[in-house]
């Protein structure tokens, strides 16, 4: 079935561990999204990456880094978990030579950093 | 500063009309989305808007004014599942989203 998956579904992780939320997609598109999501705030962009082989940072990076070696792939990792981190983390994708350049969100990883 | 205005919660009537209304102030602007989120899944893609006027989709329909940085999503027939967060997001000069909080939707039969 096309789309999107992120792994895992929930974590629970203490303090100071690193962490990589996985997140695979079989659209082939160019571009991938990460981004957290928090009670009463919007979406924000940890990192994008626009192609396979480049990475960009978005409004929230600090803590956070990705890789793009291939394109259906983009891994987030948090090198040193802070309860700060805790929130549900959305991969999403898009084609960016498609007109509306439409993004297509997976189901989401819960975080909870204790 | 970059900002996305929509109300926090909205309540409507199983079967009536209810437009959420989104305001934007971005650098620059390459189009307004609407998105729907039910609790604890993702947001999914409902509705794109490039030039001003009105789009309609079914039981849904978004309205965009560039000149006065607006948009509405107006839904119909409303049914129980409608009850969701509806997202508003632009996109930049730079073809990067930003997104509203959100309005939380509540509907009552």
């Amino acid at each position: 079935i096309a789309g999107i998956t992120q792994a895992p579904t929930s974590q629970i992780l203490a303090a100071g561990r690193r962490m990589t939320l996985r997140c695979t997609q079989d659209m082939r598109h160019n571009a991938m999204y990460w981004y957290r999501q928090d009670l009463g705030l919007g979406l924000r962009l940890i990192h994008y990456s626009n192609t396979a082989g480049t990475t960009g940072k978005g409004e929230v990076p600090d803590g956070y880094s990705v890789s793009r070696a291939n394109t259906d792939d983009f891994p987030l990792t948090l090198a040193s978990a802070v309860p700060s981190q805790t929130s549900v983390y959305f991969c999403a994708s898009s084609d960016s030579r498609e007109p509306t350049d439409t993004q297509y969100f997976g189901p989401g990883t819960r975080l909870t950093v204790l | 500063g970059q900002n996305i205005d929509q109300p926090t919660e909205m309540t409507a009537t199983e079967g009536a009309i209810v437009q959420i209304n989104c305001t934007y102030q971005t650098s620059g602007f390459n189009g307004l989305f609407w998105y729907q989120q039910h609790a604890g899944e993702a947001p999914t893609f409902l509705s794109y808007n490039v030039l001003d006027g009105l789009e309609e989709k079914g039981r849904f329909s978004s309205f965009l004014s560039r000149s006065k940085g607006y948009s509405y999503l107006l839904l119909k027939e409303l049914q129980m599942k409608d009850s969701a967060s509806y997202l508003c997001a632009v996109m930049d000069s730079n073809y990067q989203l930003i997104w509203g909080a959100g309005t939380k939707l509540i509907i009552k039969p």
